[in-house]
């Protein structure tokens, strides 16, 4: 049973577009949601984080919309360049987990120049 | 300078053997983790730690132990190799002391590990 669901395993946009990443999860008490990026080769790196307190948070070209009733959020990335091609995590974790995050499957993200 | 290394880089190992990977981190962060990496799966986490000498079960222990010699240093070991653990495998530390960088995660680079 995935506790943090990436809808697509990959996603190809066009450079300059926005590029729309969506995440639902399961478990109500979940309230920290960070987004790792991946680039081949190398380790998991954090992105941008949100806490269930807030329903946005924005990072330069990089955002964060959440949803807690419908417990879902999304990344959106703003003017994506080929170099935001990376695989993208949703994750997932509460206040009492101690520092446990659940992670989705990933989408991978190919931008087209 | 990477704070989280892994080592070996890959290995390939024959089914029923003995692997051992290692992590060592420069971070001076209490908390450090195993993760494997599997197509479809995305990470899950196997075991992990928040002091030296002490190792807690993640979601997926079966068929993995760990050990936690130091602060700096965390070991996976897989007692008898089965193809199924056939991933990559990453190791994380993070502070783990409060505050809003305290959840962050930093992972090494990972380790391909084979099993034939």
């Amino acid at each position: 049973q995935q506790q943090v669901r990436q809808s697509s395993q990959s996603l190809t946009v066009w450079e300059g577009e926005t590029a729309i990443l969506n995440c639902s999860y399961e478990n109500s008490a979940f309230d920290y949601f960070p987004w790792y990026q991946q680039f081949p080769g190398e380790g998991p790196a954090l992105l941008i984080a949100i806490r269930s307190v807030s329903d946005k948070k924005e990072d330069g070209r990089f955002t964060i919309f959440f949803n807690k009733r419908e417990k879902n959020l999304s990344l959106h990335i703003k003017d994506s360049q080929p170099g935001d091609s990376a695989t993208y995590f949703c994750a997932a974790s509460w206040g009492s987990s101690g520092n446990k995050l659940i992670f989705g499957i990933g989408t991978l993200l190919s931008v087209k120049p | 300078e990477a704070a989280v290394t892994q080592s070996p880089r890959s290995k390939v190992a024959v089914t029923g053997g003995k692997v051992t990977l290692s992590c060592h981190q420069t971070n001076n962060h209490d908390y450090m983790y195993w993760y494997r990496q599997d197509t479809g799966h995305g990470l899950r986490l196997i075991h992990y730690s928040y002091v030296a000498d002490s190792t807690e079960k993640g979601d997926i222990p079966d068929g993995y132990k760990a050990s936690r010699p130091s602060q700096e240093n965390f070991s996976l070991i897989l007692e008898l190799a089965s193809l199924s653990q056939t991933a990559v495998y990453f190791c994380a530390s993070s502070d783990g002391l409060g505050g809003s960088s305290a959840e962050t995660l930093y992972f090494g680079s990972g380790t391909r590990l084979t099993v034939l």
